[in-house]
């Protein structure tokens, strides 16, 4: 199976922030990479397919941008209700996702 | 739209078996697979397989195999996973899920979880 990683594991940023997450595969996934939110207690949210295709109905600030191993979300101003955890997940062979990402509000 | 609605909270004890279901609505229900997706407690989200609402057919992620069984009811638009042999480690909240579109994996439409909980 293709192994995800993704970095920092948590990060605290304060409203109005650009904030950038990055998501690795073990080998090349060419663009088929999603991105998803998730909030305590909730679904995930699917926020971002093919690498960089905005899911609709998904705020314009988020951004998704890579291909083959190496991947980012990327989050221009943040928001206070973008505070939760974000998932990257490969879906070019049998899916995988990464280990997550916690953004928390300053 | 497309909404997915899960069966409610289960306590099982070890060795029991699980039956969670899955109701499909705002679109034709065999035009996408539904897969289902684990998340133990505080712990991140796995891939545990789909199945082809055509055809019946289900896949099995490696980690998934043997006590995981997935099926359908088309007439009521429902999938099923049945979970045997309980352990405390299969206590997690379990999603189906549906792709956005066809021919991917990429999950555009969650169920709003269930949670199994295995404890004696």
């Amino acid at each position: 199976d293709i192994q995800m990683t993704q970095s920092p594991s948590s990060l605290s940023a304060s409203v109005g922030d650009r904030v950038t997450i990055t998501c690795r595969a073990s080998q090349t996934v060419y663009t088929y990479l999603t991105w998803y939110q998730q909030k305590p207690g909730k679904a995930p949210r699917f926020l971002i397919y093919g690498a960089s295709n905005l899911q609709t109905g998904v705020p314009p600030r988020f951004s998704g941008s890579g291909s083959g191993t190496h991947f980012t979300l990327t989050i221009s101003g943040l928001q206070p209700e973008d505070f939760g955890t974000y998932y990257c997940q490969q879906t070019y062979t049998t899916p995988t996702f990464g280990p997550g990402t916690k953004v928390d509000i300053k | 739209q497309v909404q997915l609605v899960q069966s409610g909270s289960e306590l099982k004890k070890p060795g029991a078996s699980v039956k969670v279901s899955c109701k499909a609505s705002g679109d034709t229900f065999t035009d996408h697979g539904m897969n289902w997706v684990r998340q133990a407690p505080g712990q991140g989200l796995e891939w545990m397989g789909w199945i082809n609402t055509n055809t019946g057919d289900p896949t099995y992620a490696q980690d998934f195999t043997g006590r995981f069984v997935f099926s359908l009811d088309t007439s009521v638009r429902t999938a099923y996973l049945q979970i045997s042999s309980l352990r405390a480690d299969d206590t997690a909240v379990y999603y189906c899920a549906r792709a956005h579109d066809s021919g991917t994996y990429a999950l555009g439409y969650w169920g709003q979880g269930t949670l199994v909980t295995v404890s004696s």
